[in-house]
């Protein structure tokens, strides 16, 4: 089975504008969670979809916001970017007992 | 949430057992233990899952006390690429996404 993706790997914005990052969980997944890395925040969550709901949520501002679609594909929308906002955003998907991350996505915000 | 407290960092040398522990105080009678392991630009990767005892796979062993208010993962002799950030995660099963994942400990691993 193909592992998690996201794309892209690699981003640079400047502030003010918004990006939006996809992921595609584990084939047969149906949740996907979102978490952002820093050095001086470490992992953090951000959210997590099932079966295109939102059922959890982490303590981000209404910048961050996701979705997902039907074939369990999800992506996460930043808007007005701020220069904190640069970070590793880990996607991961899972059973129920065990989680798999993605690659990441390495954002830079200028 | 559940938090956790690891050292930050440790070192090692190539083929010796490493013992990385874990203190979780505040863990619920339905909180499971999970250990994972990030290497740098990479998402953490799964390494081991405890309730209670002693659990072993492949890779690792994970020894938590009765009381389960701390854990020790043992990596059975460690080589250079076990170099990673290692983290200590307390949670329910069924809800991973609470997990707190705090700072990790940073094991160095040398020649």
């Amino acid at each position: 089975k193909a592992g998690v993706t996201q794309t892209p790997r690699y981003l640079i914005k400047t502030r003010g504008q918004q990006v939006t990052l996809s992921c595609s969980p584990i084939s047969g997944h149906r949740s996907v969670s979102w978490y952002q890395q820093t050095p001086g925040q470490g992992l953090q969550f951000l959210f997590e979809y099932f079966s295109e709901t939102q059922r959890n949520k982490g303590n981000f501002p209404g910048r961050f916001s996701g979705r997902q679609f039907s074939n369990s594909r999800s992506e996460m929308n930043v808007s007005t970017l701020e220069l904190g906002d640069s970070a590793l955003y880990l996607c991961a998907s899972r059973t129920e007992n065990e989680q798999f991350f993605g690659p990441g996505t390495r954002l830079t915000v200028l | 949430l559940a938090k956790t407290t690891q050292p930050i960092s440790m070192d090692s040398y190539e083929g010796q057992e490493v013992n990385i522990t874990c203190s979780h105080n505040n863990i619920a009678t339905n909180d499971y233990i999970t250990w994972y392991q990030q290497f740098p630009s990479q998402g953490p990767r799964f390494i081991i899952q405890g309730y209670k005892t002693k659990v072993t796979n492949e890779v690792a062993s994970l020894f938590i006390p009765a009381d389960r208010k701390s854990s020790t993962l043992s990596l059975p002799r460690v080589s250079l690429s076990d170099t990673a950030v290692y983290y200590c995660l307390v949670g329910g099963l069924y809800n991973f996404n609470k997990f707190y994942f705090g700072s990790g400990t940073k094991l160095n691993v040398k020649p």
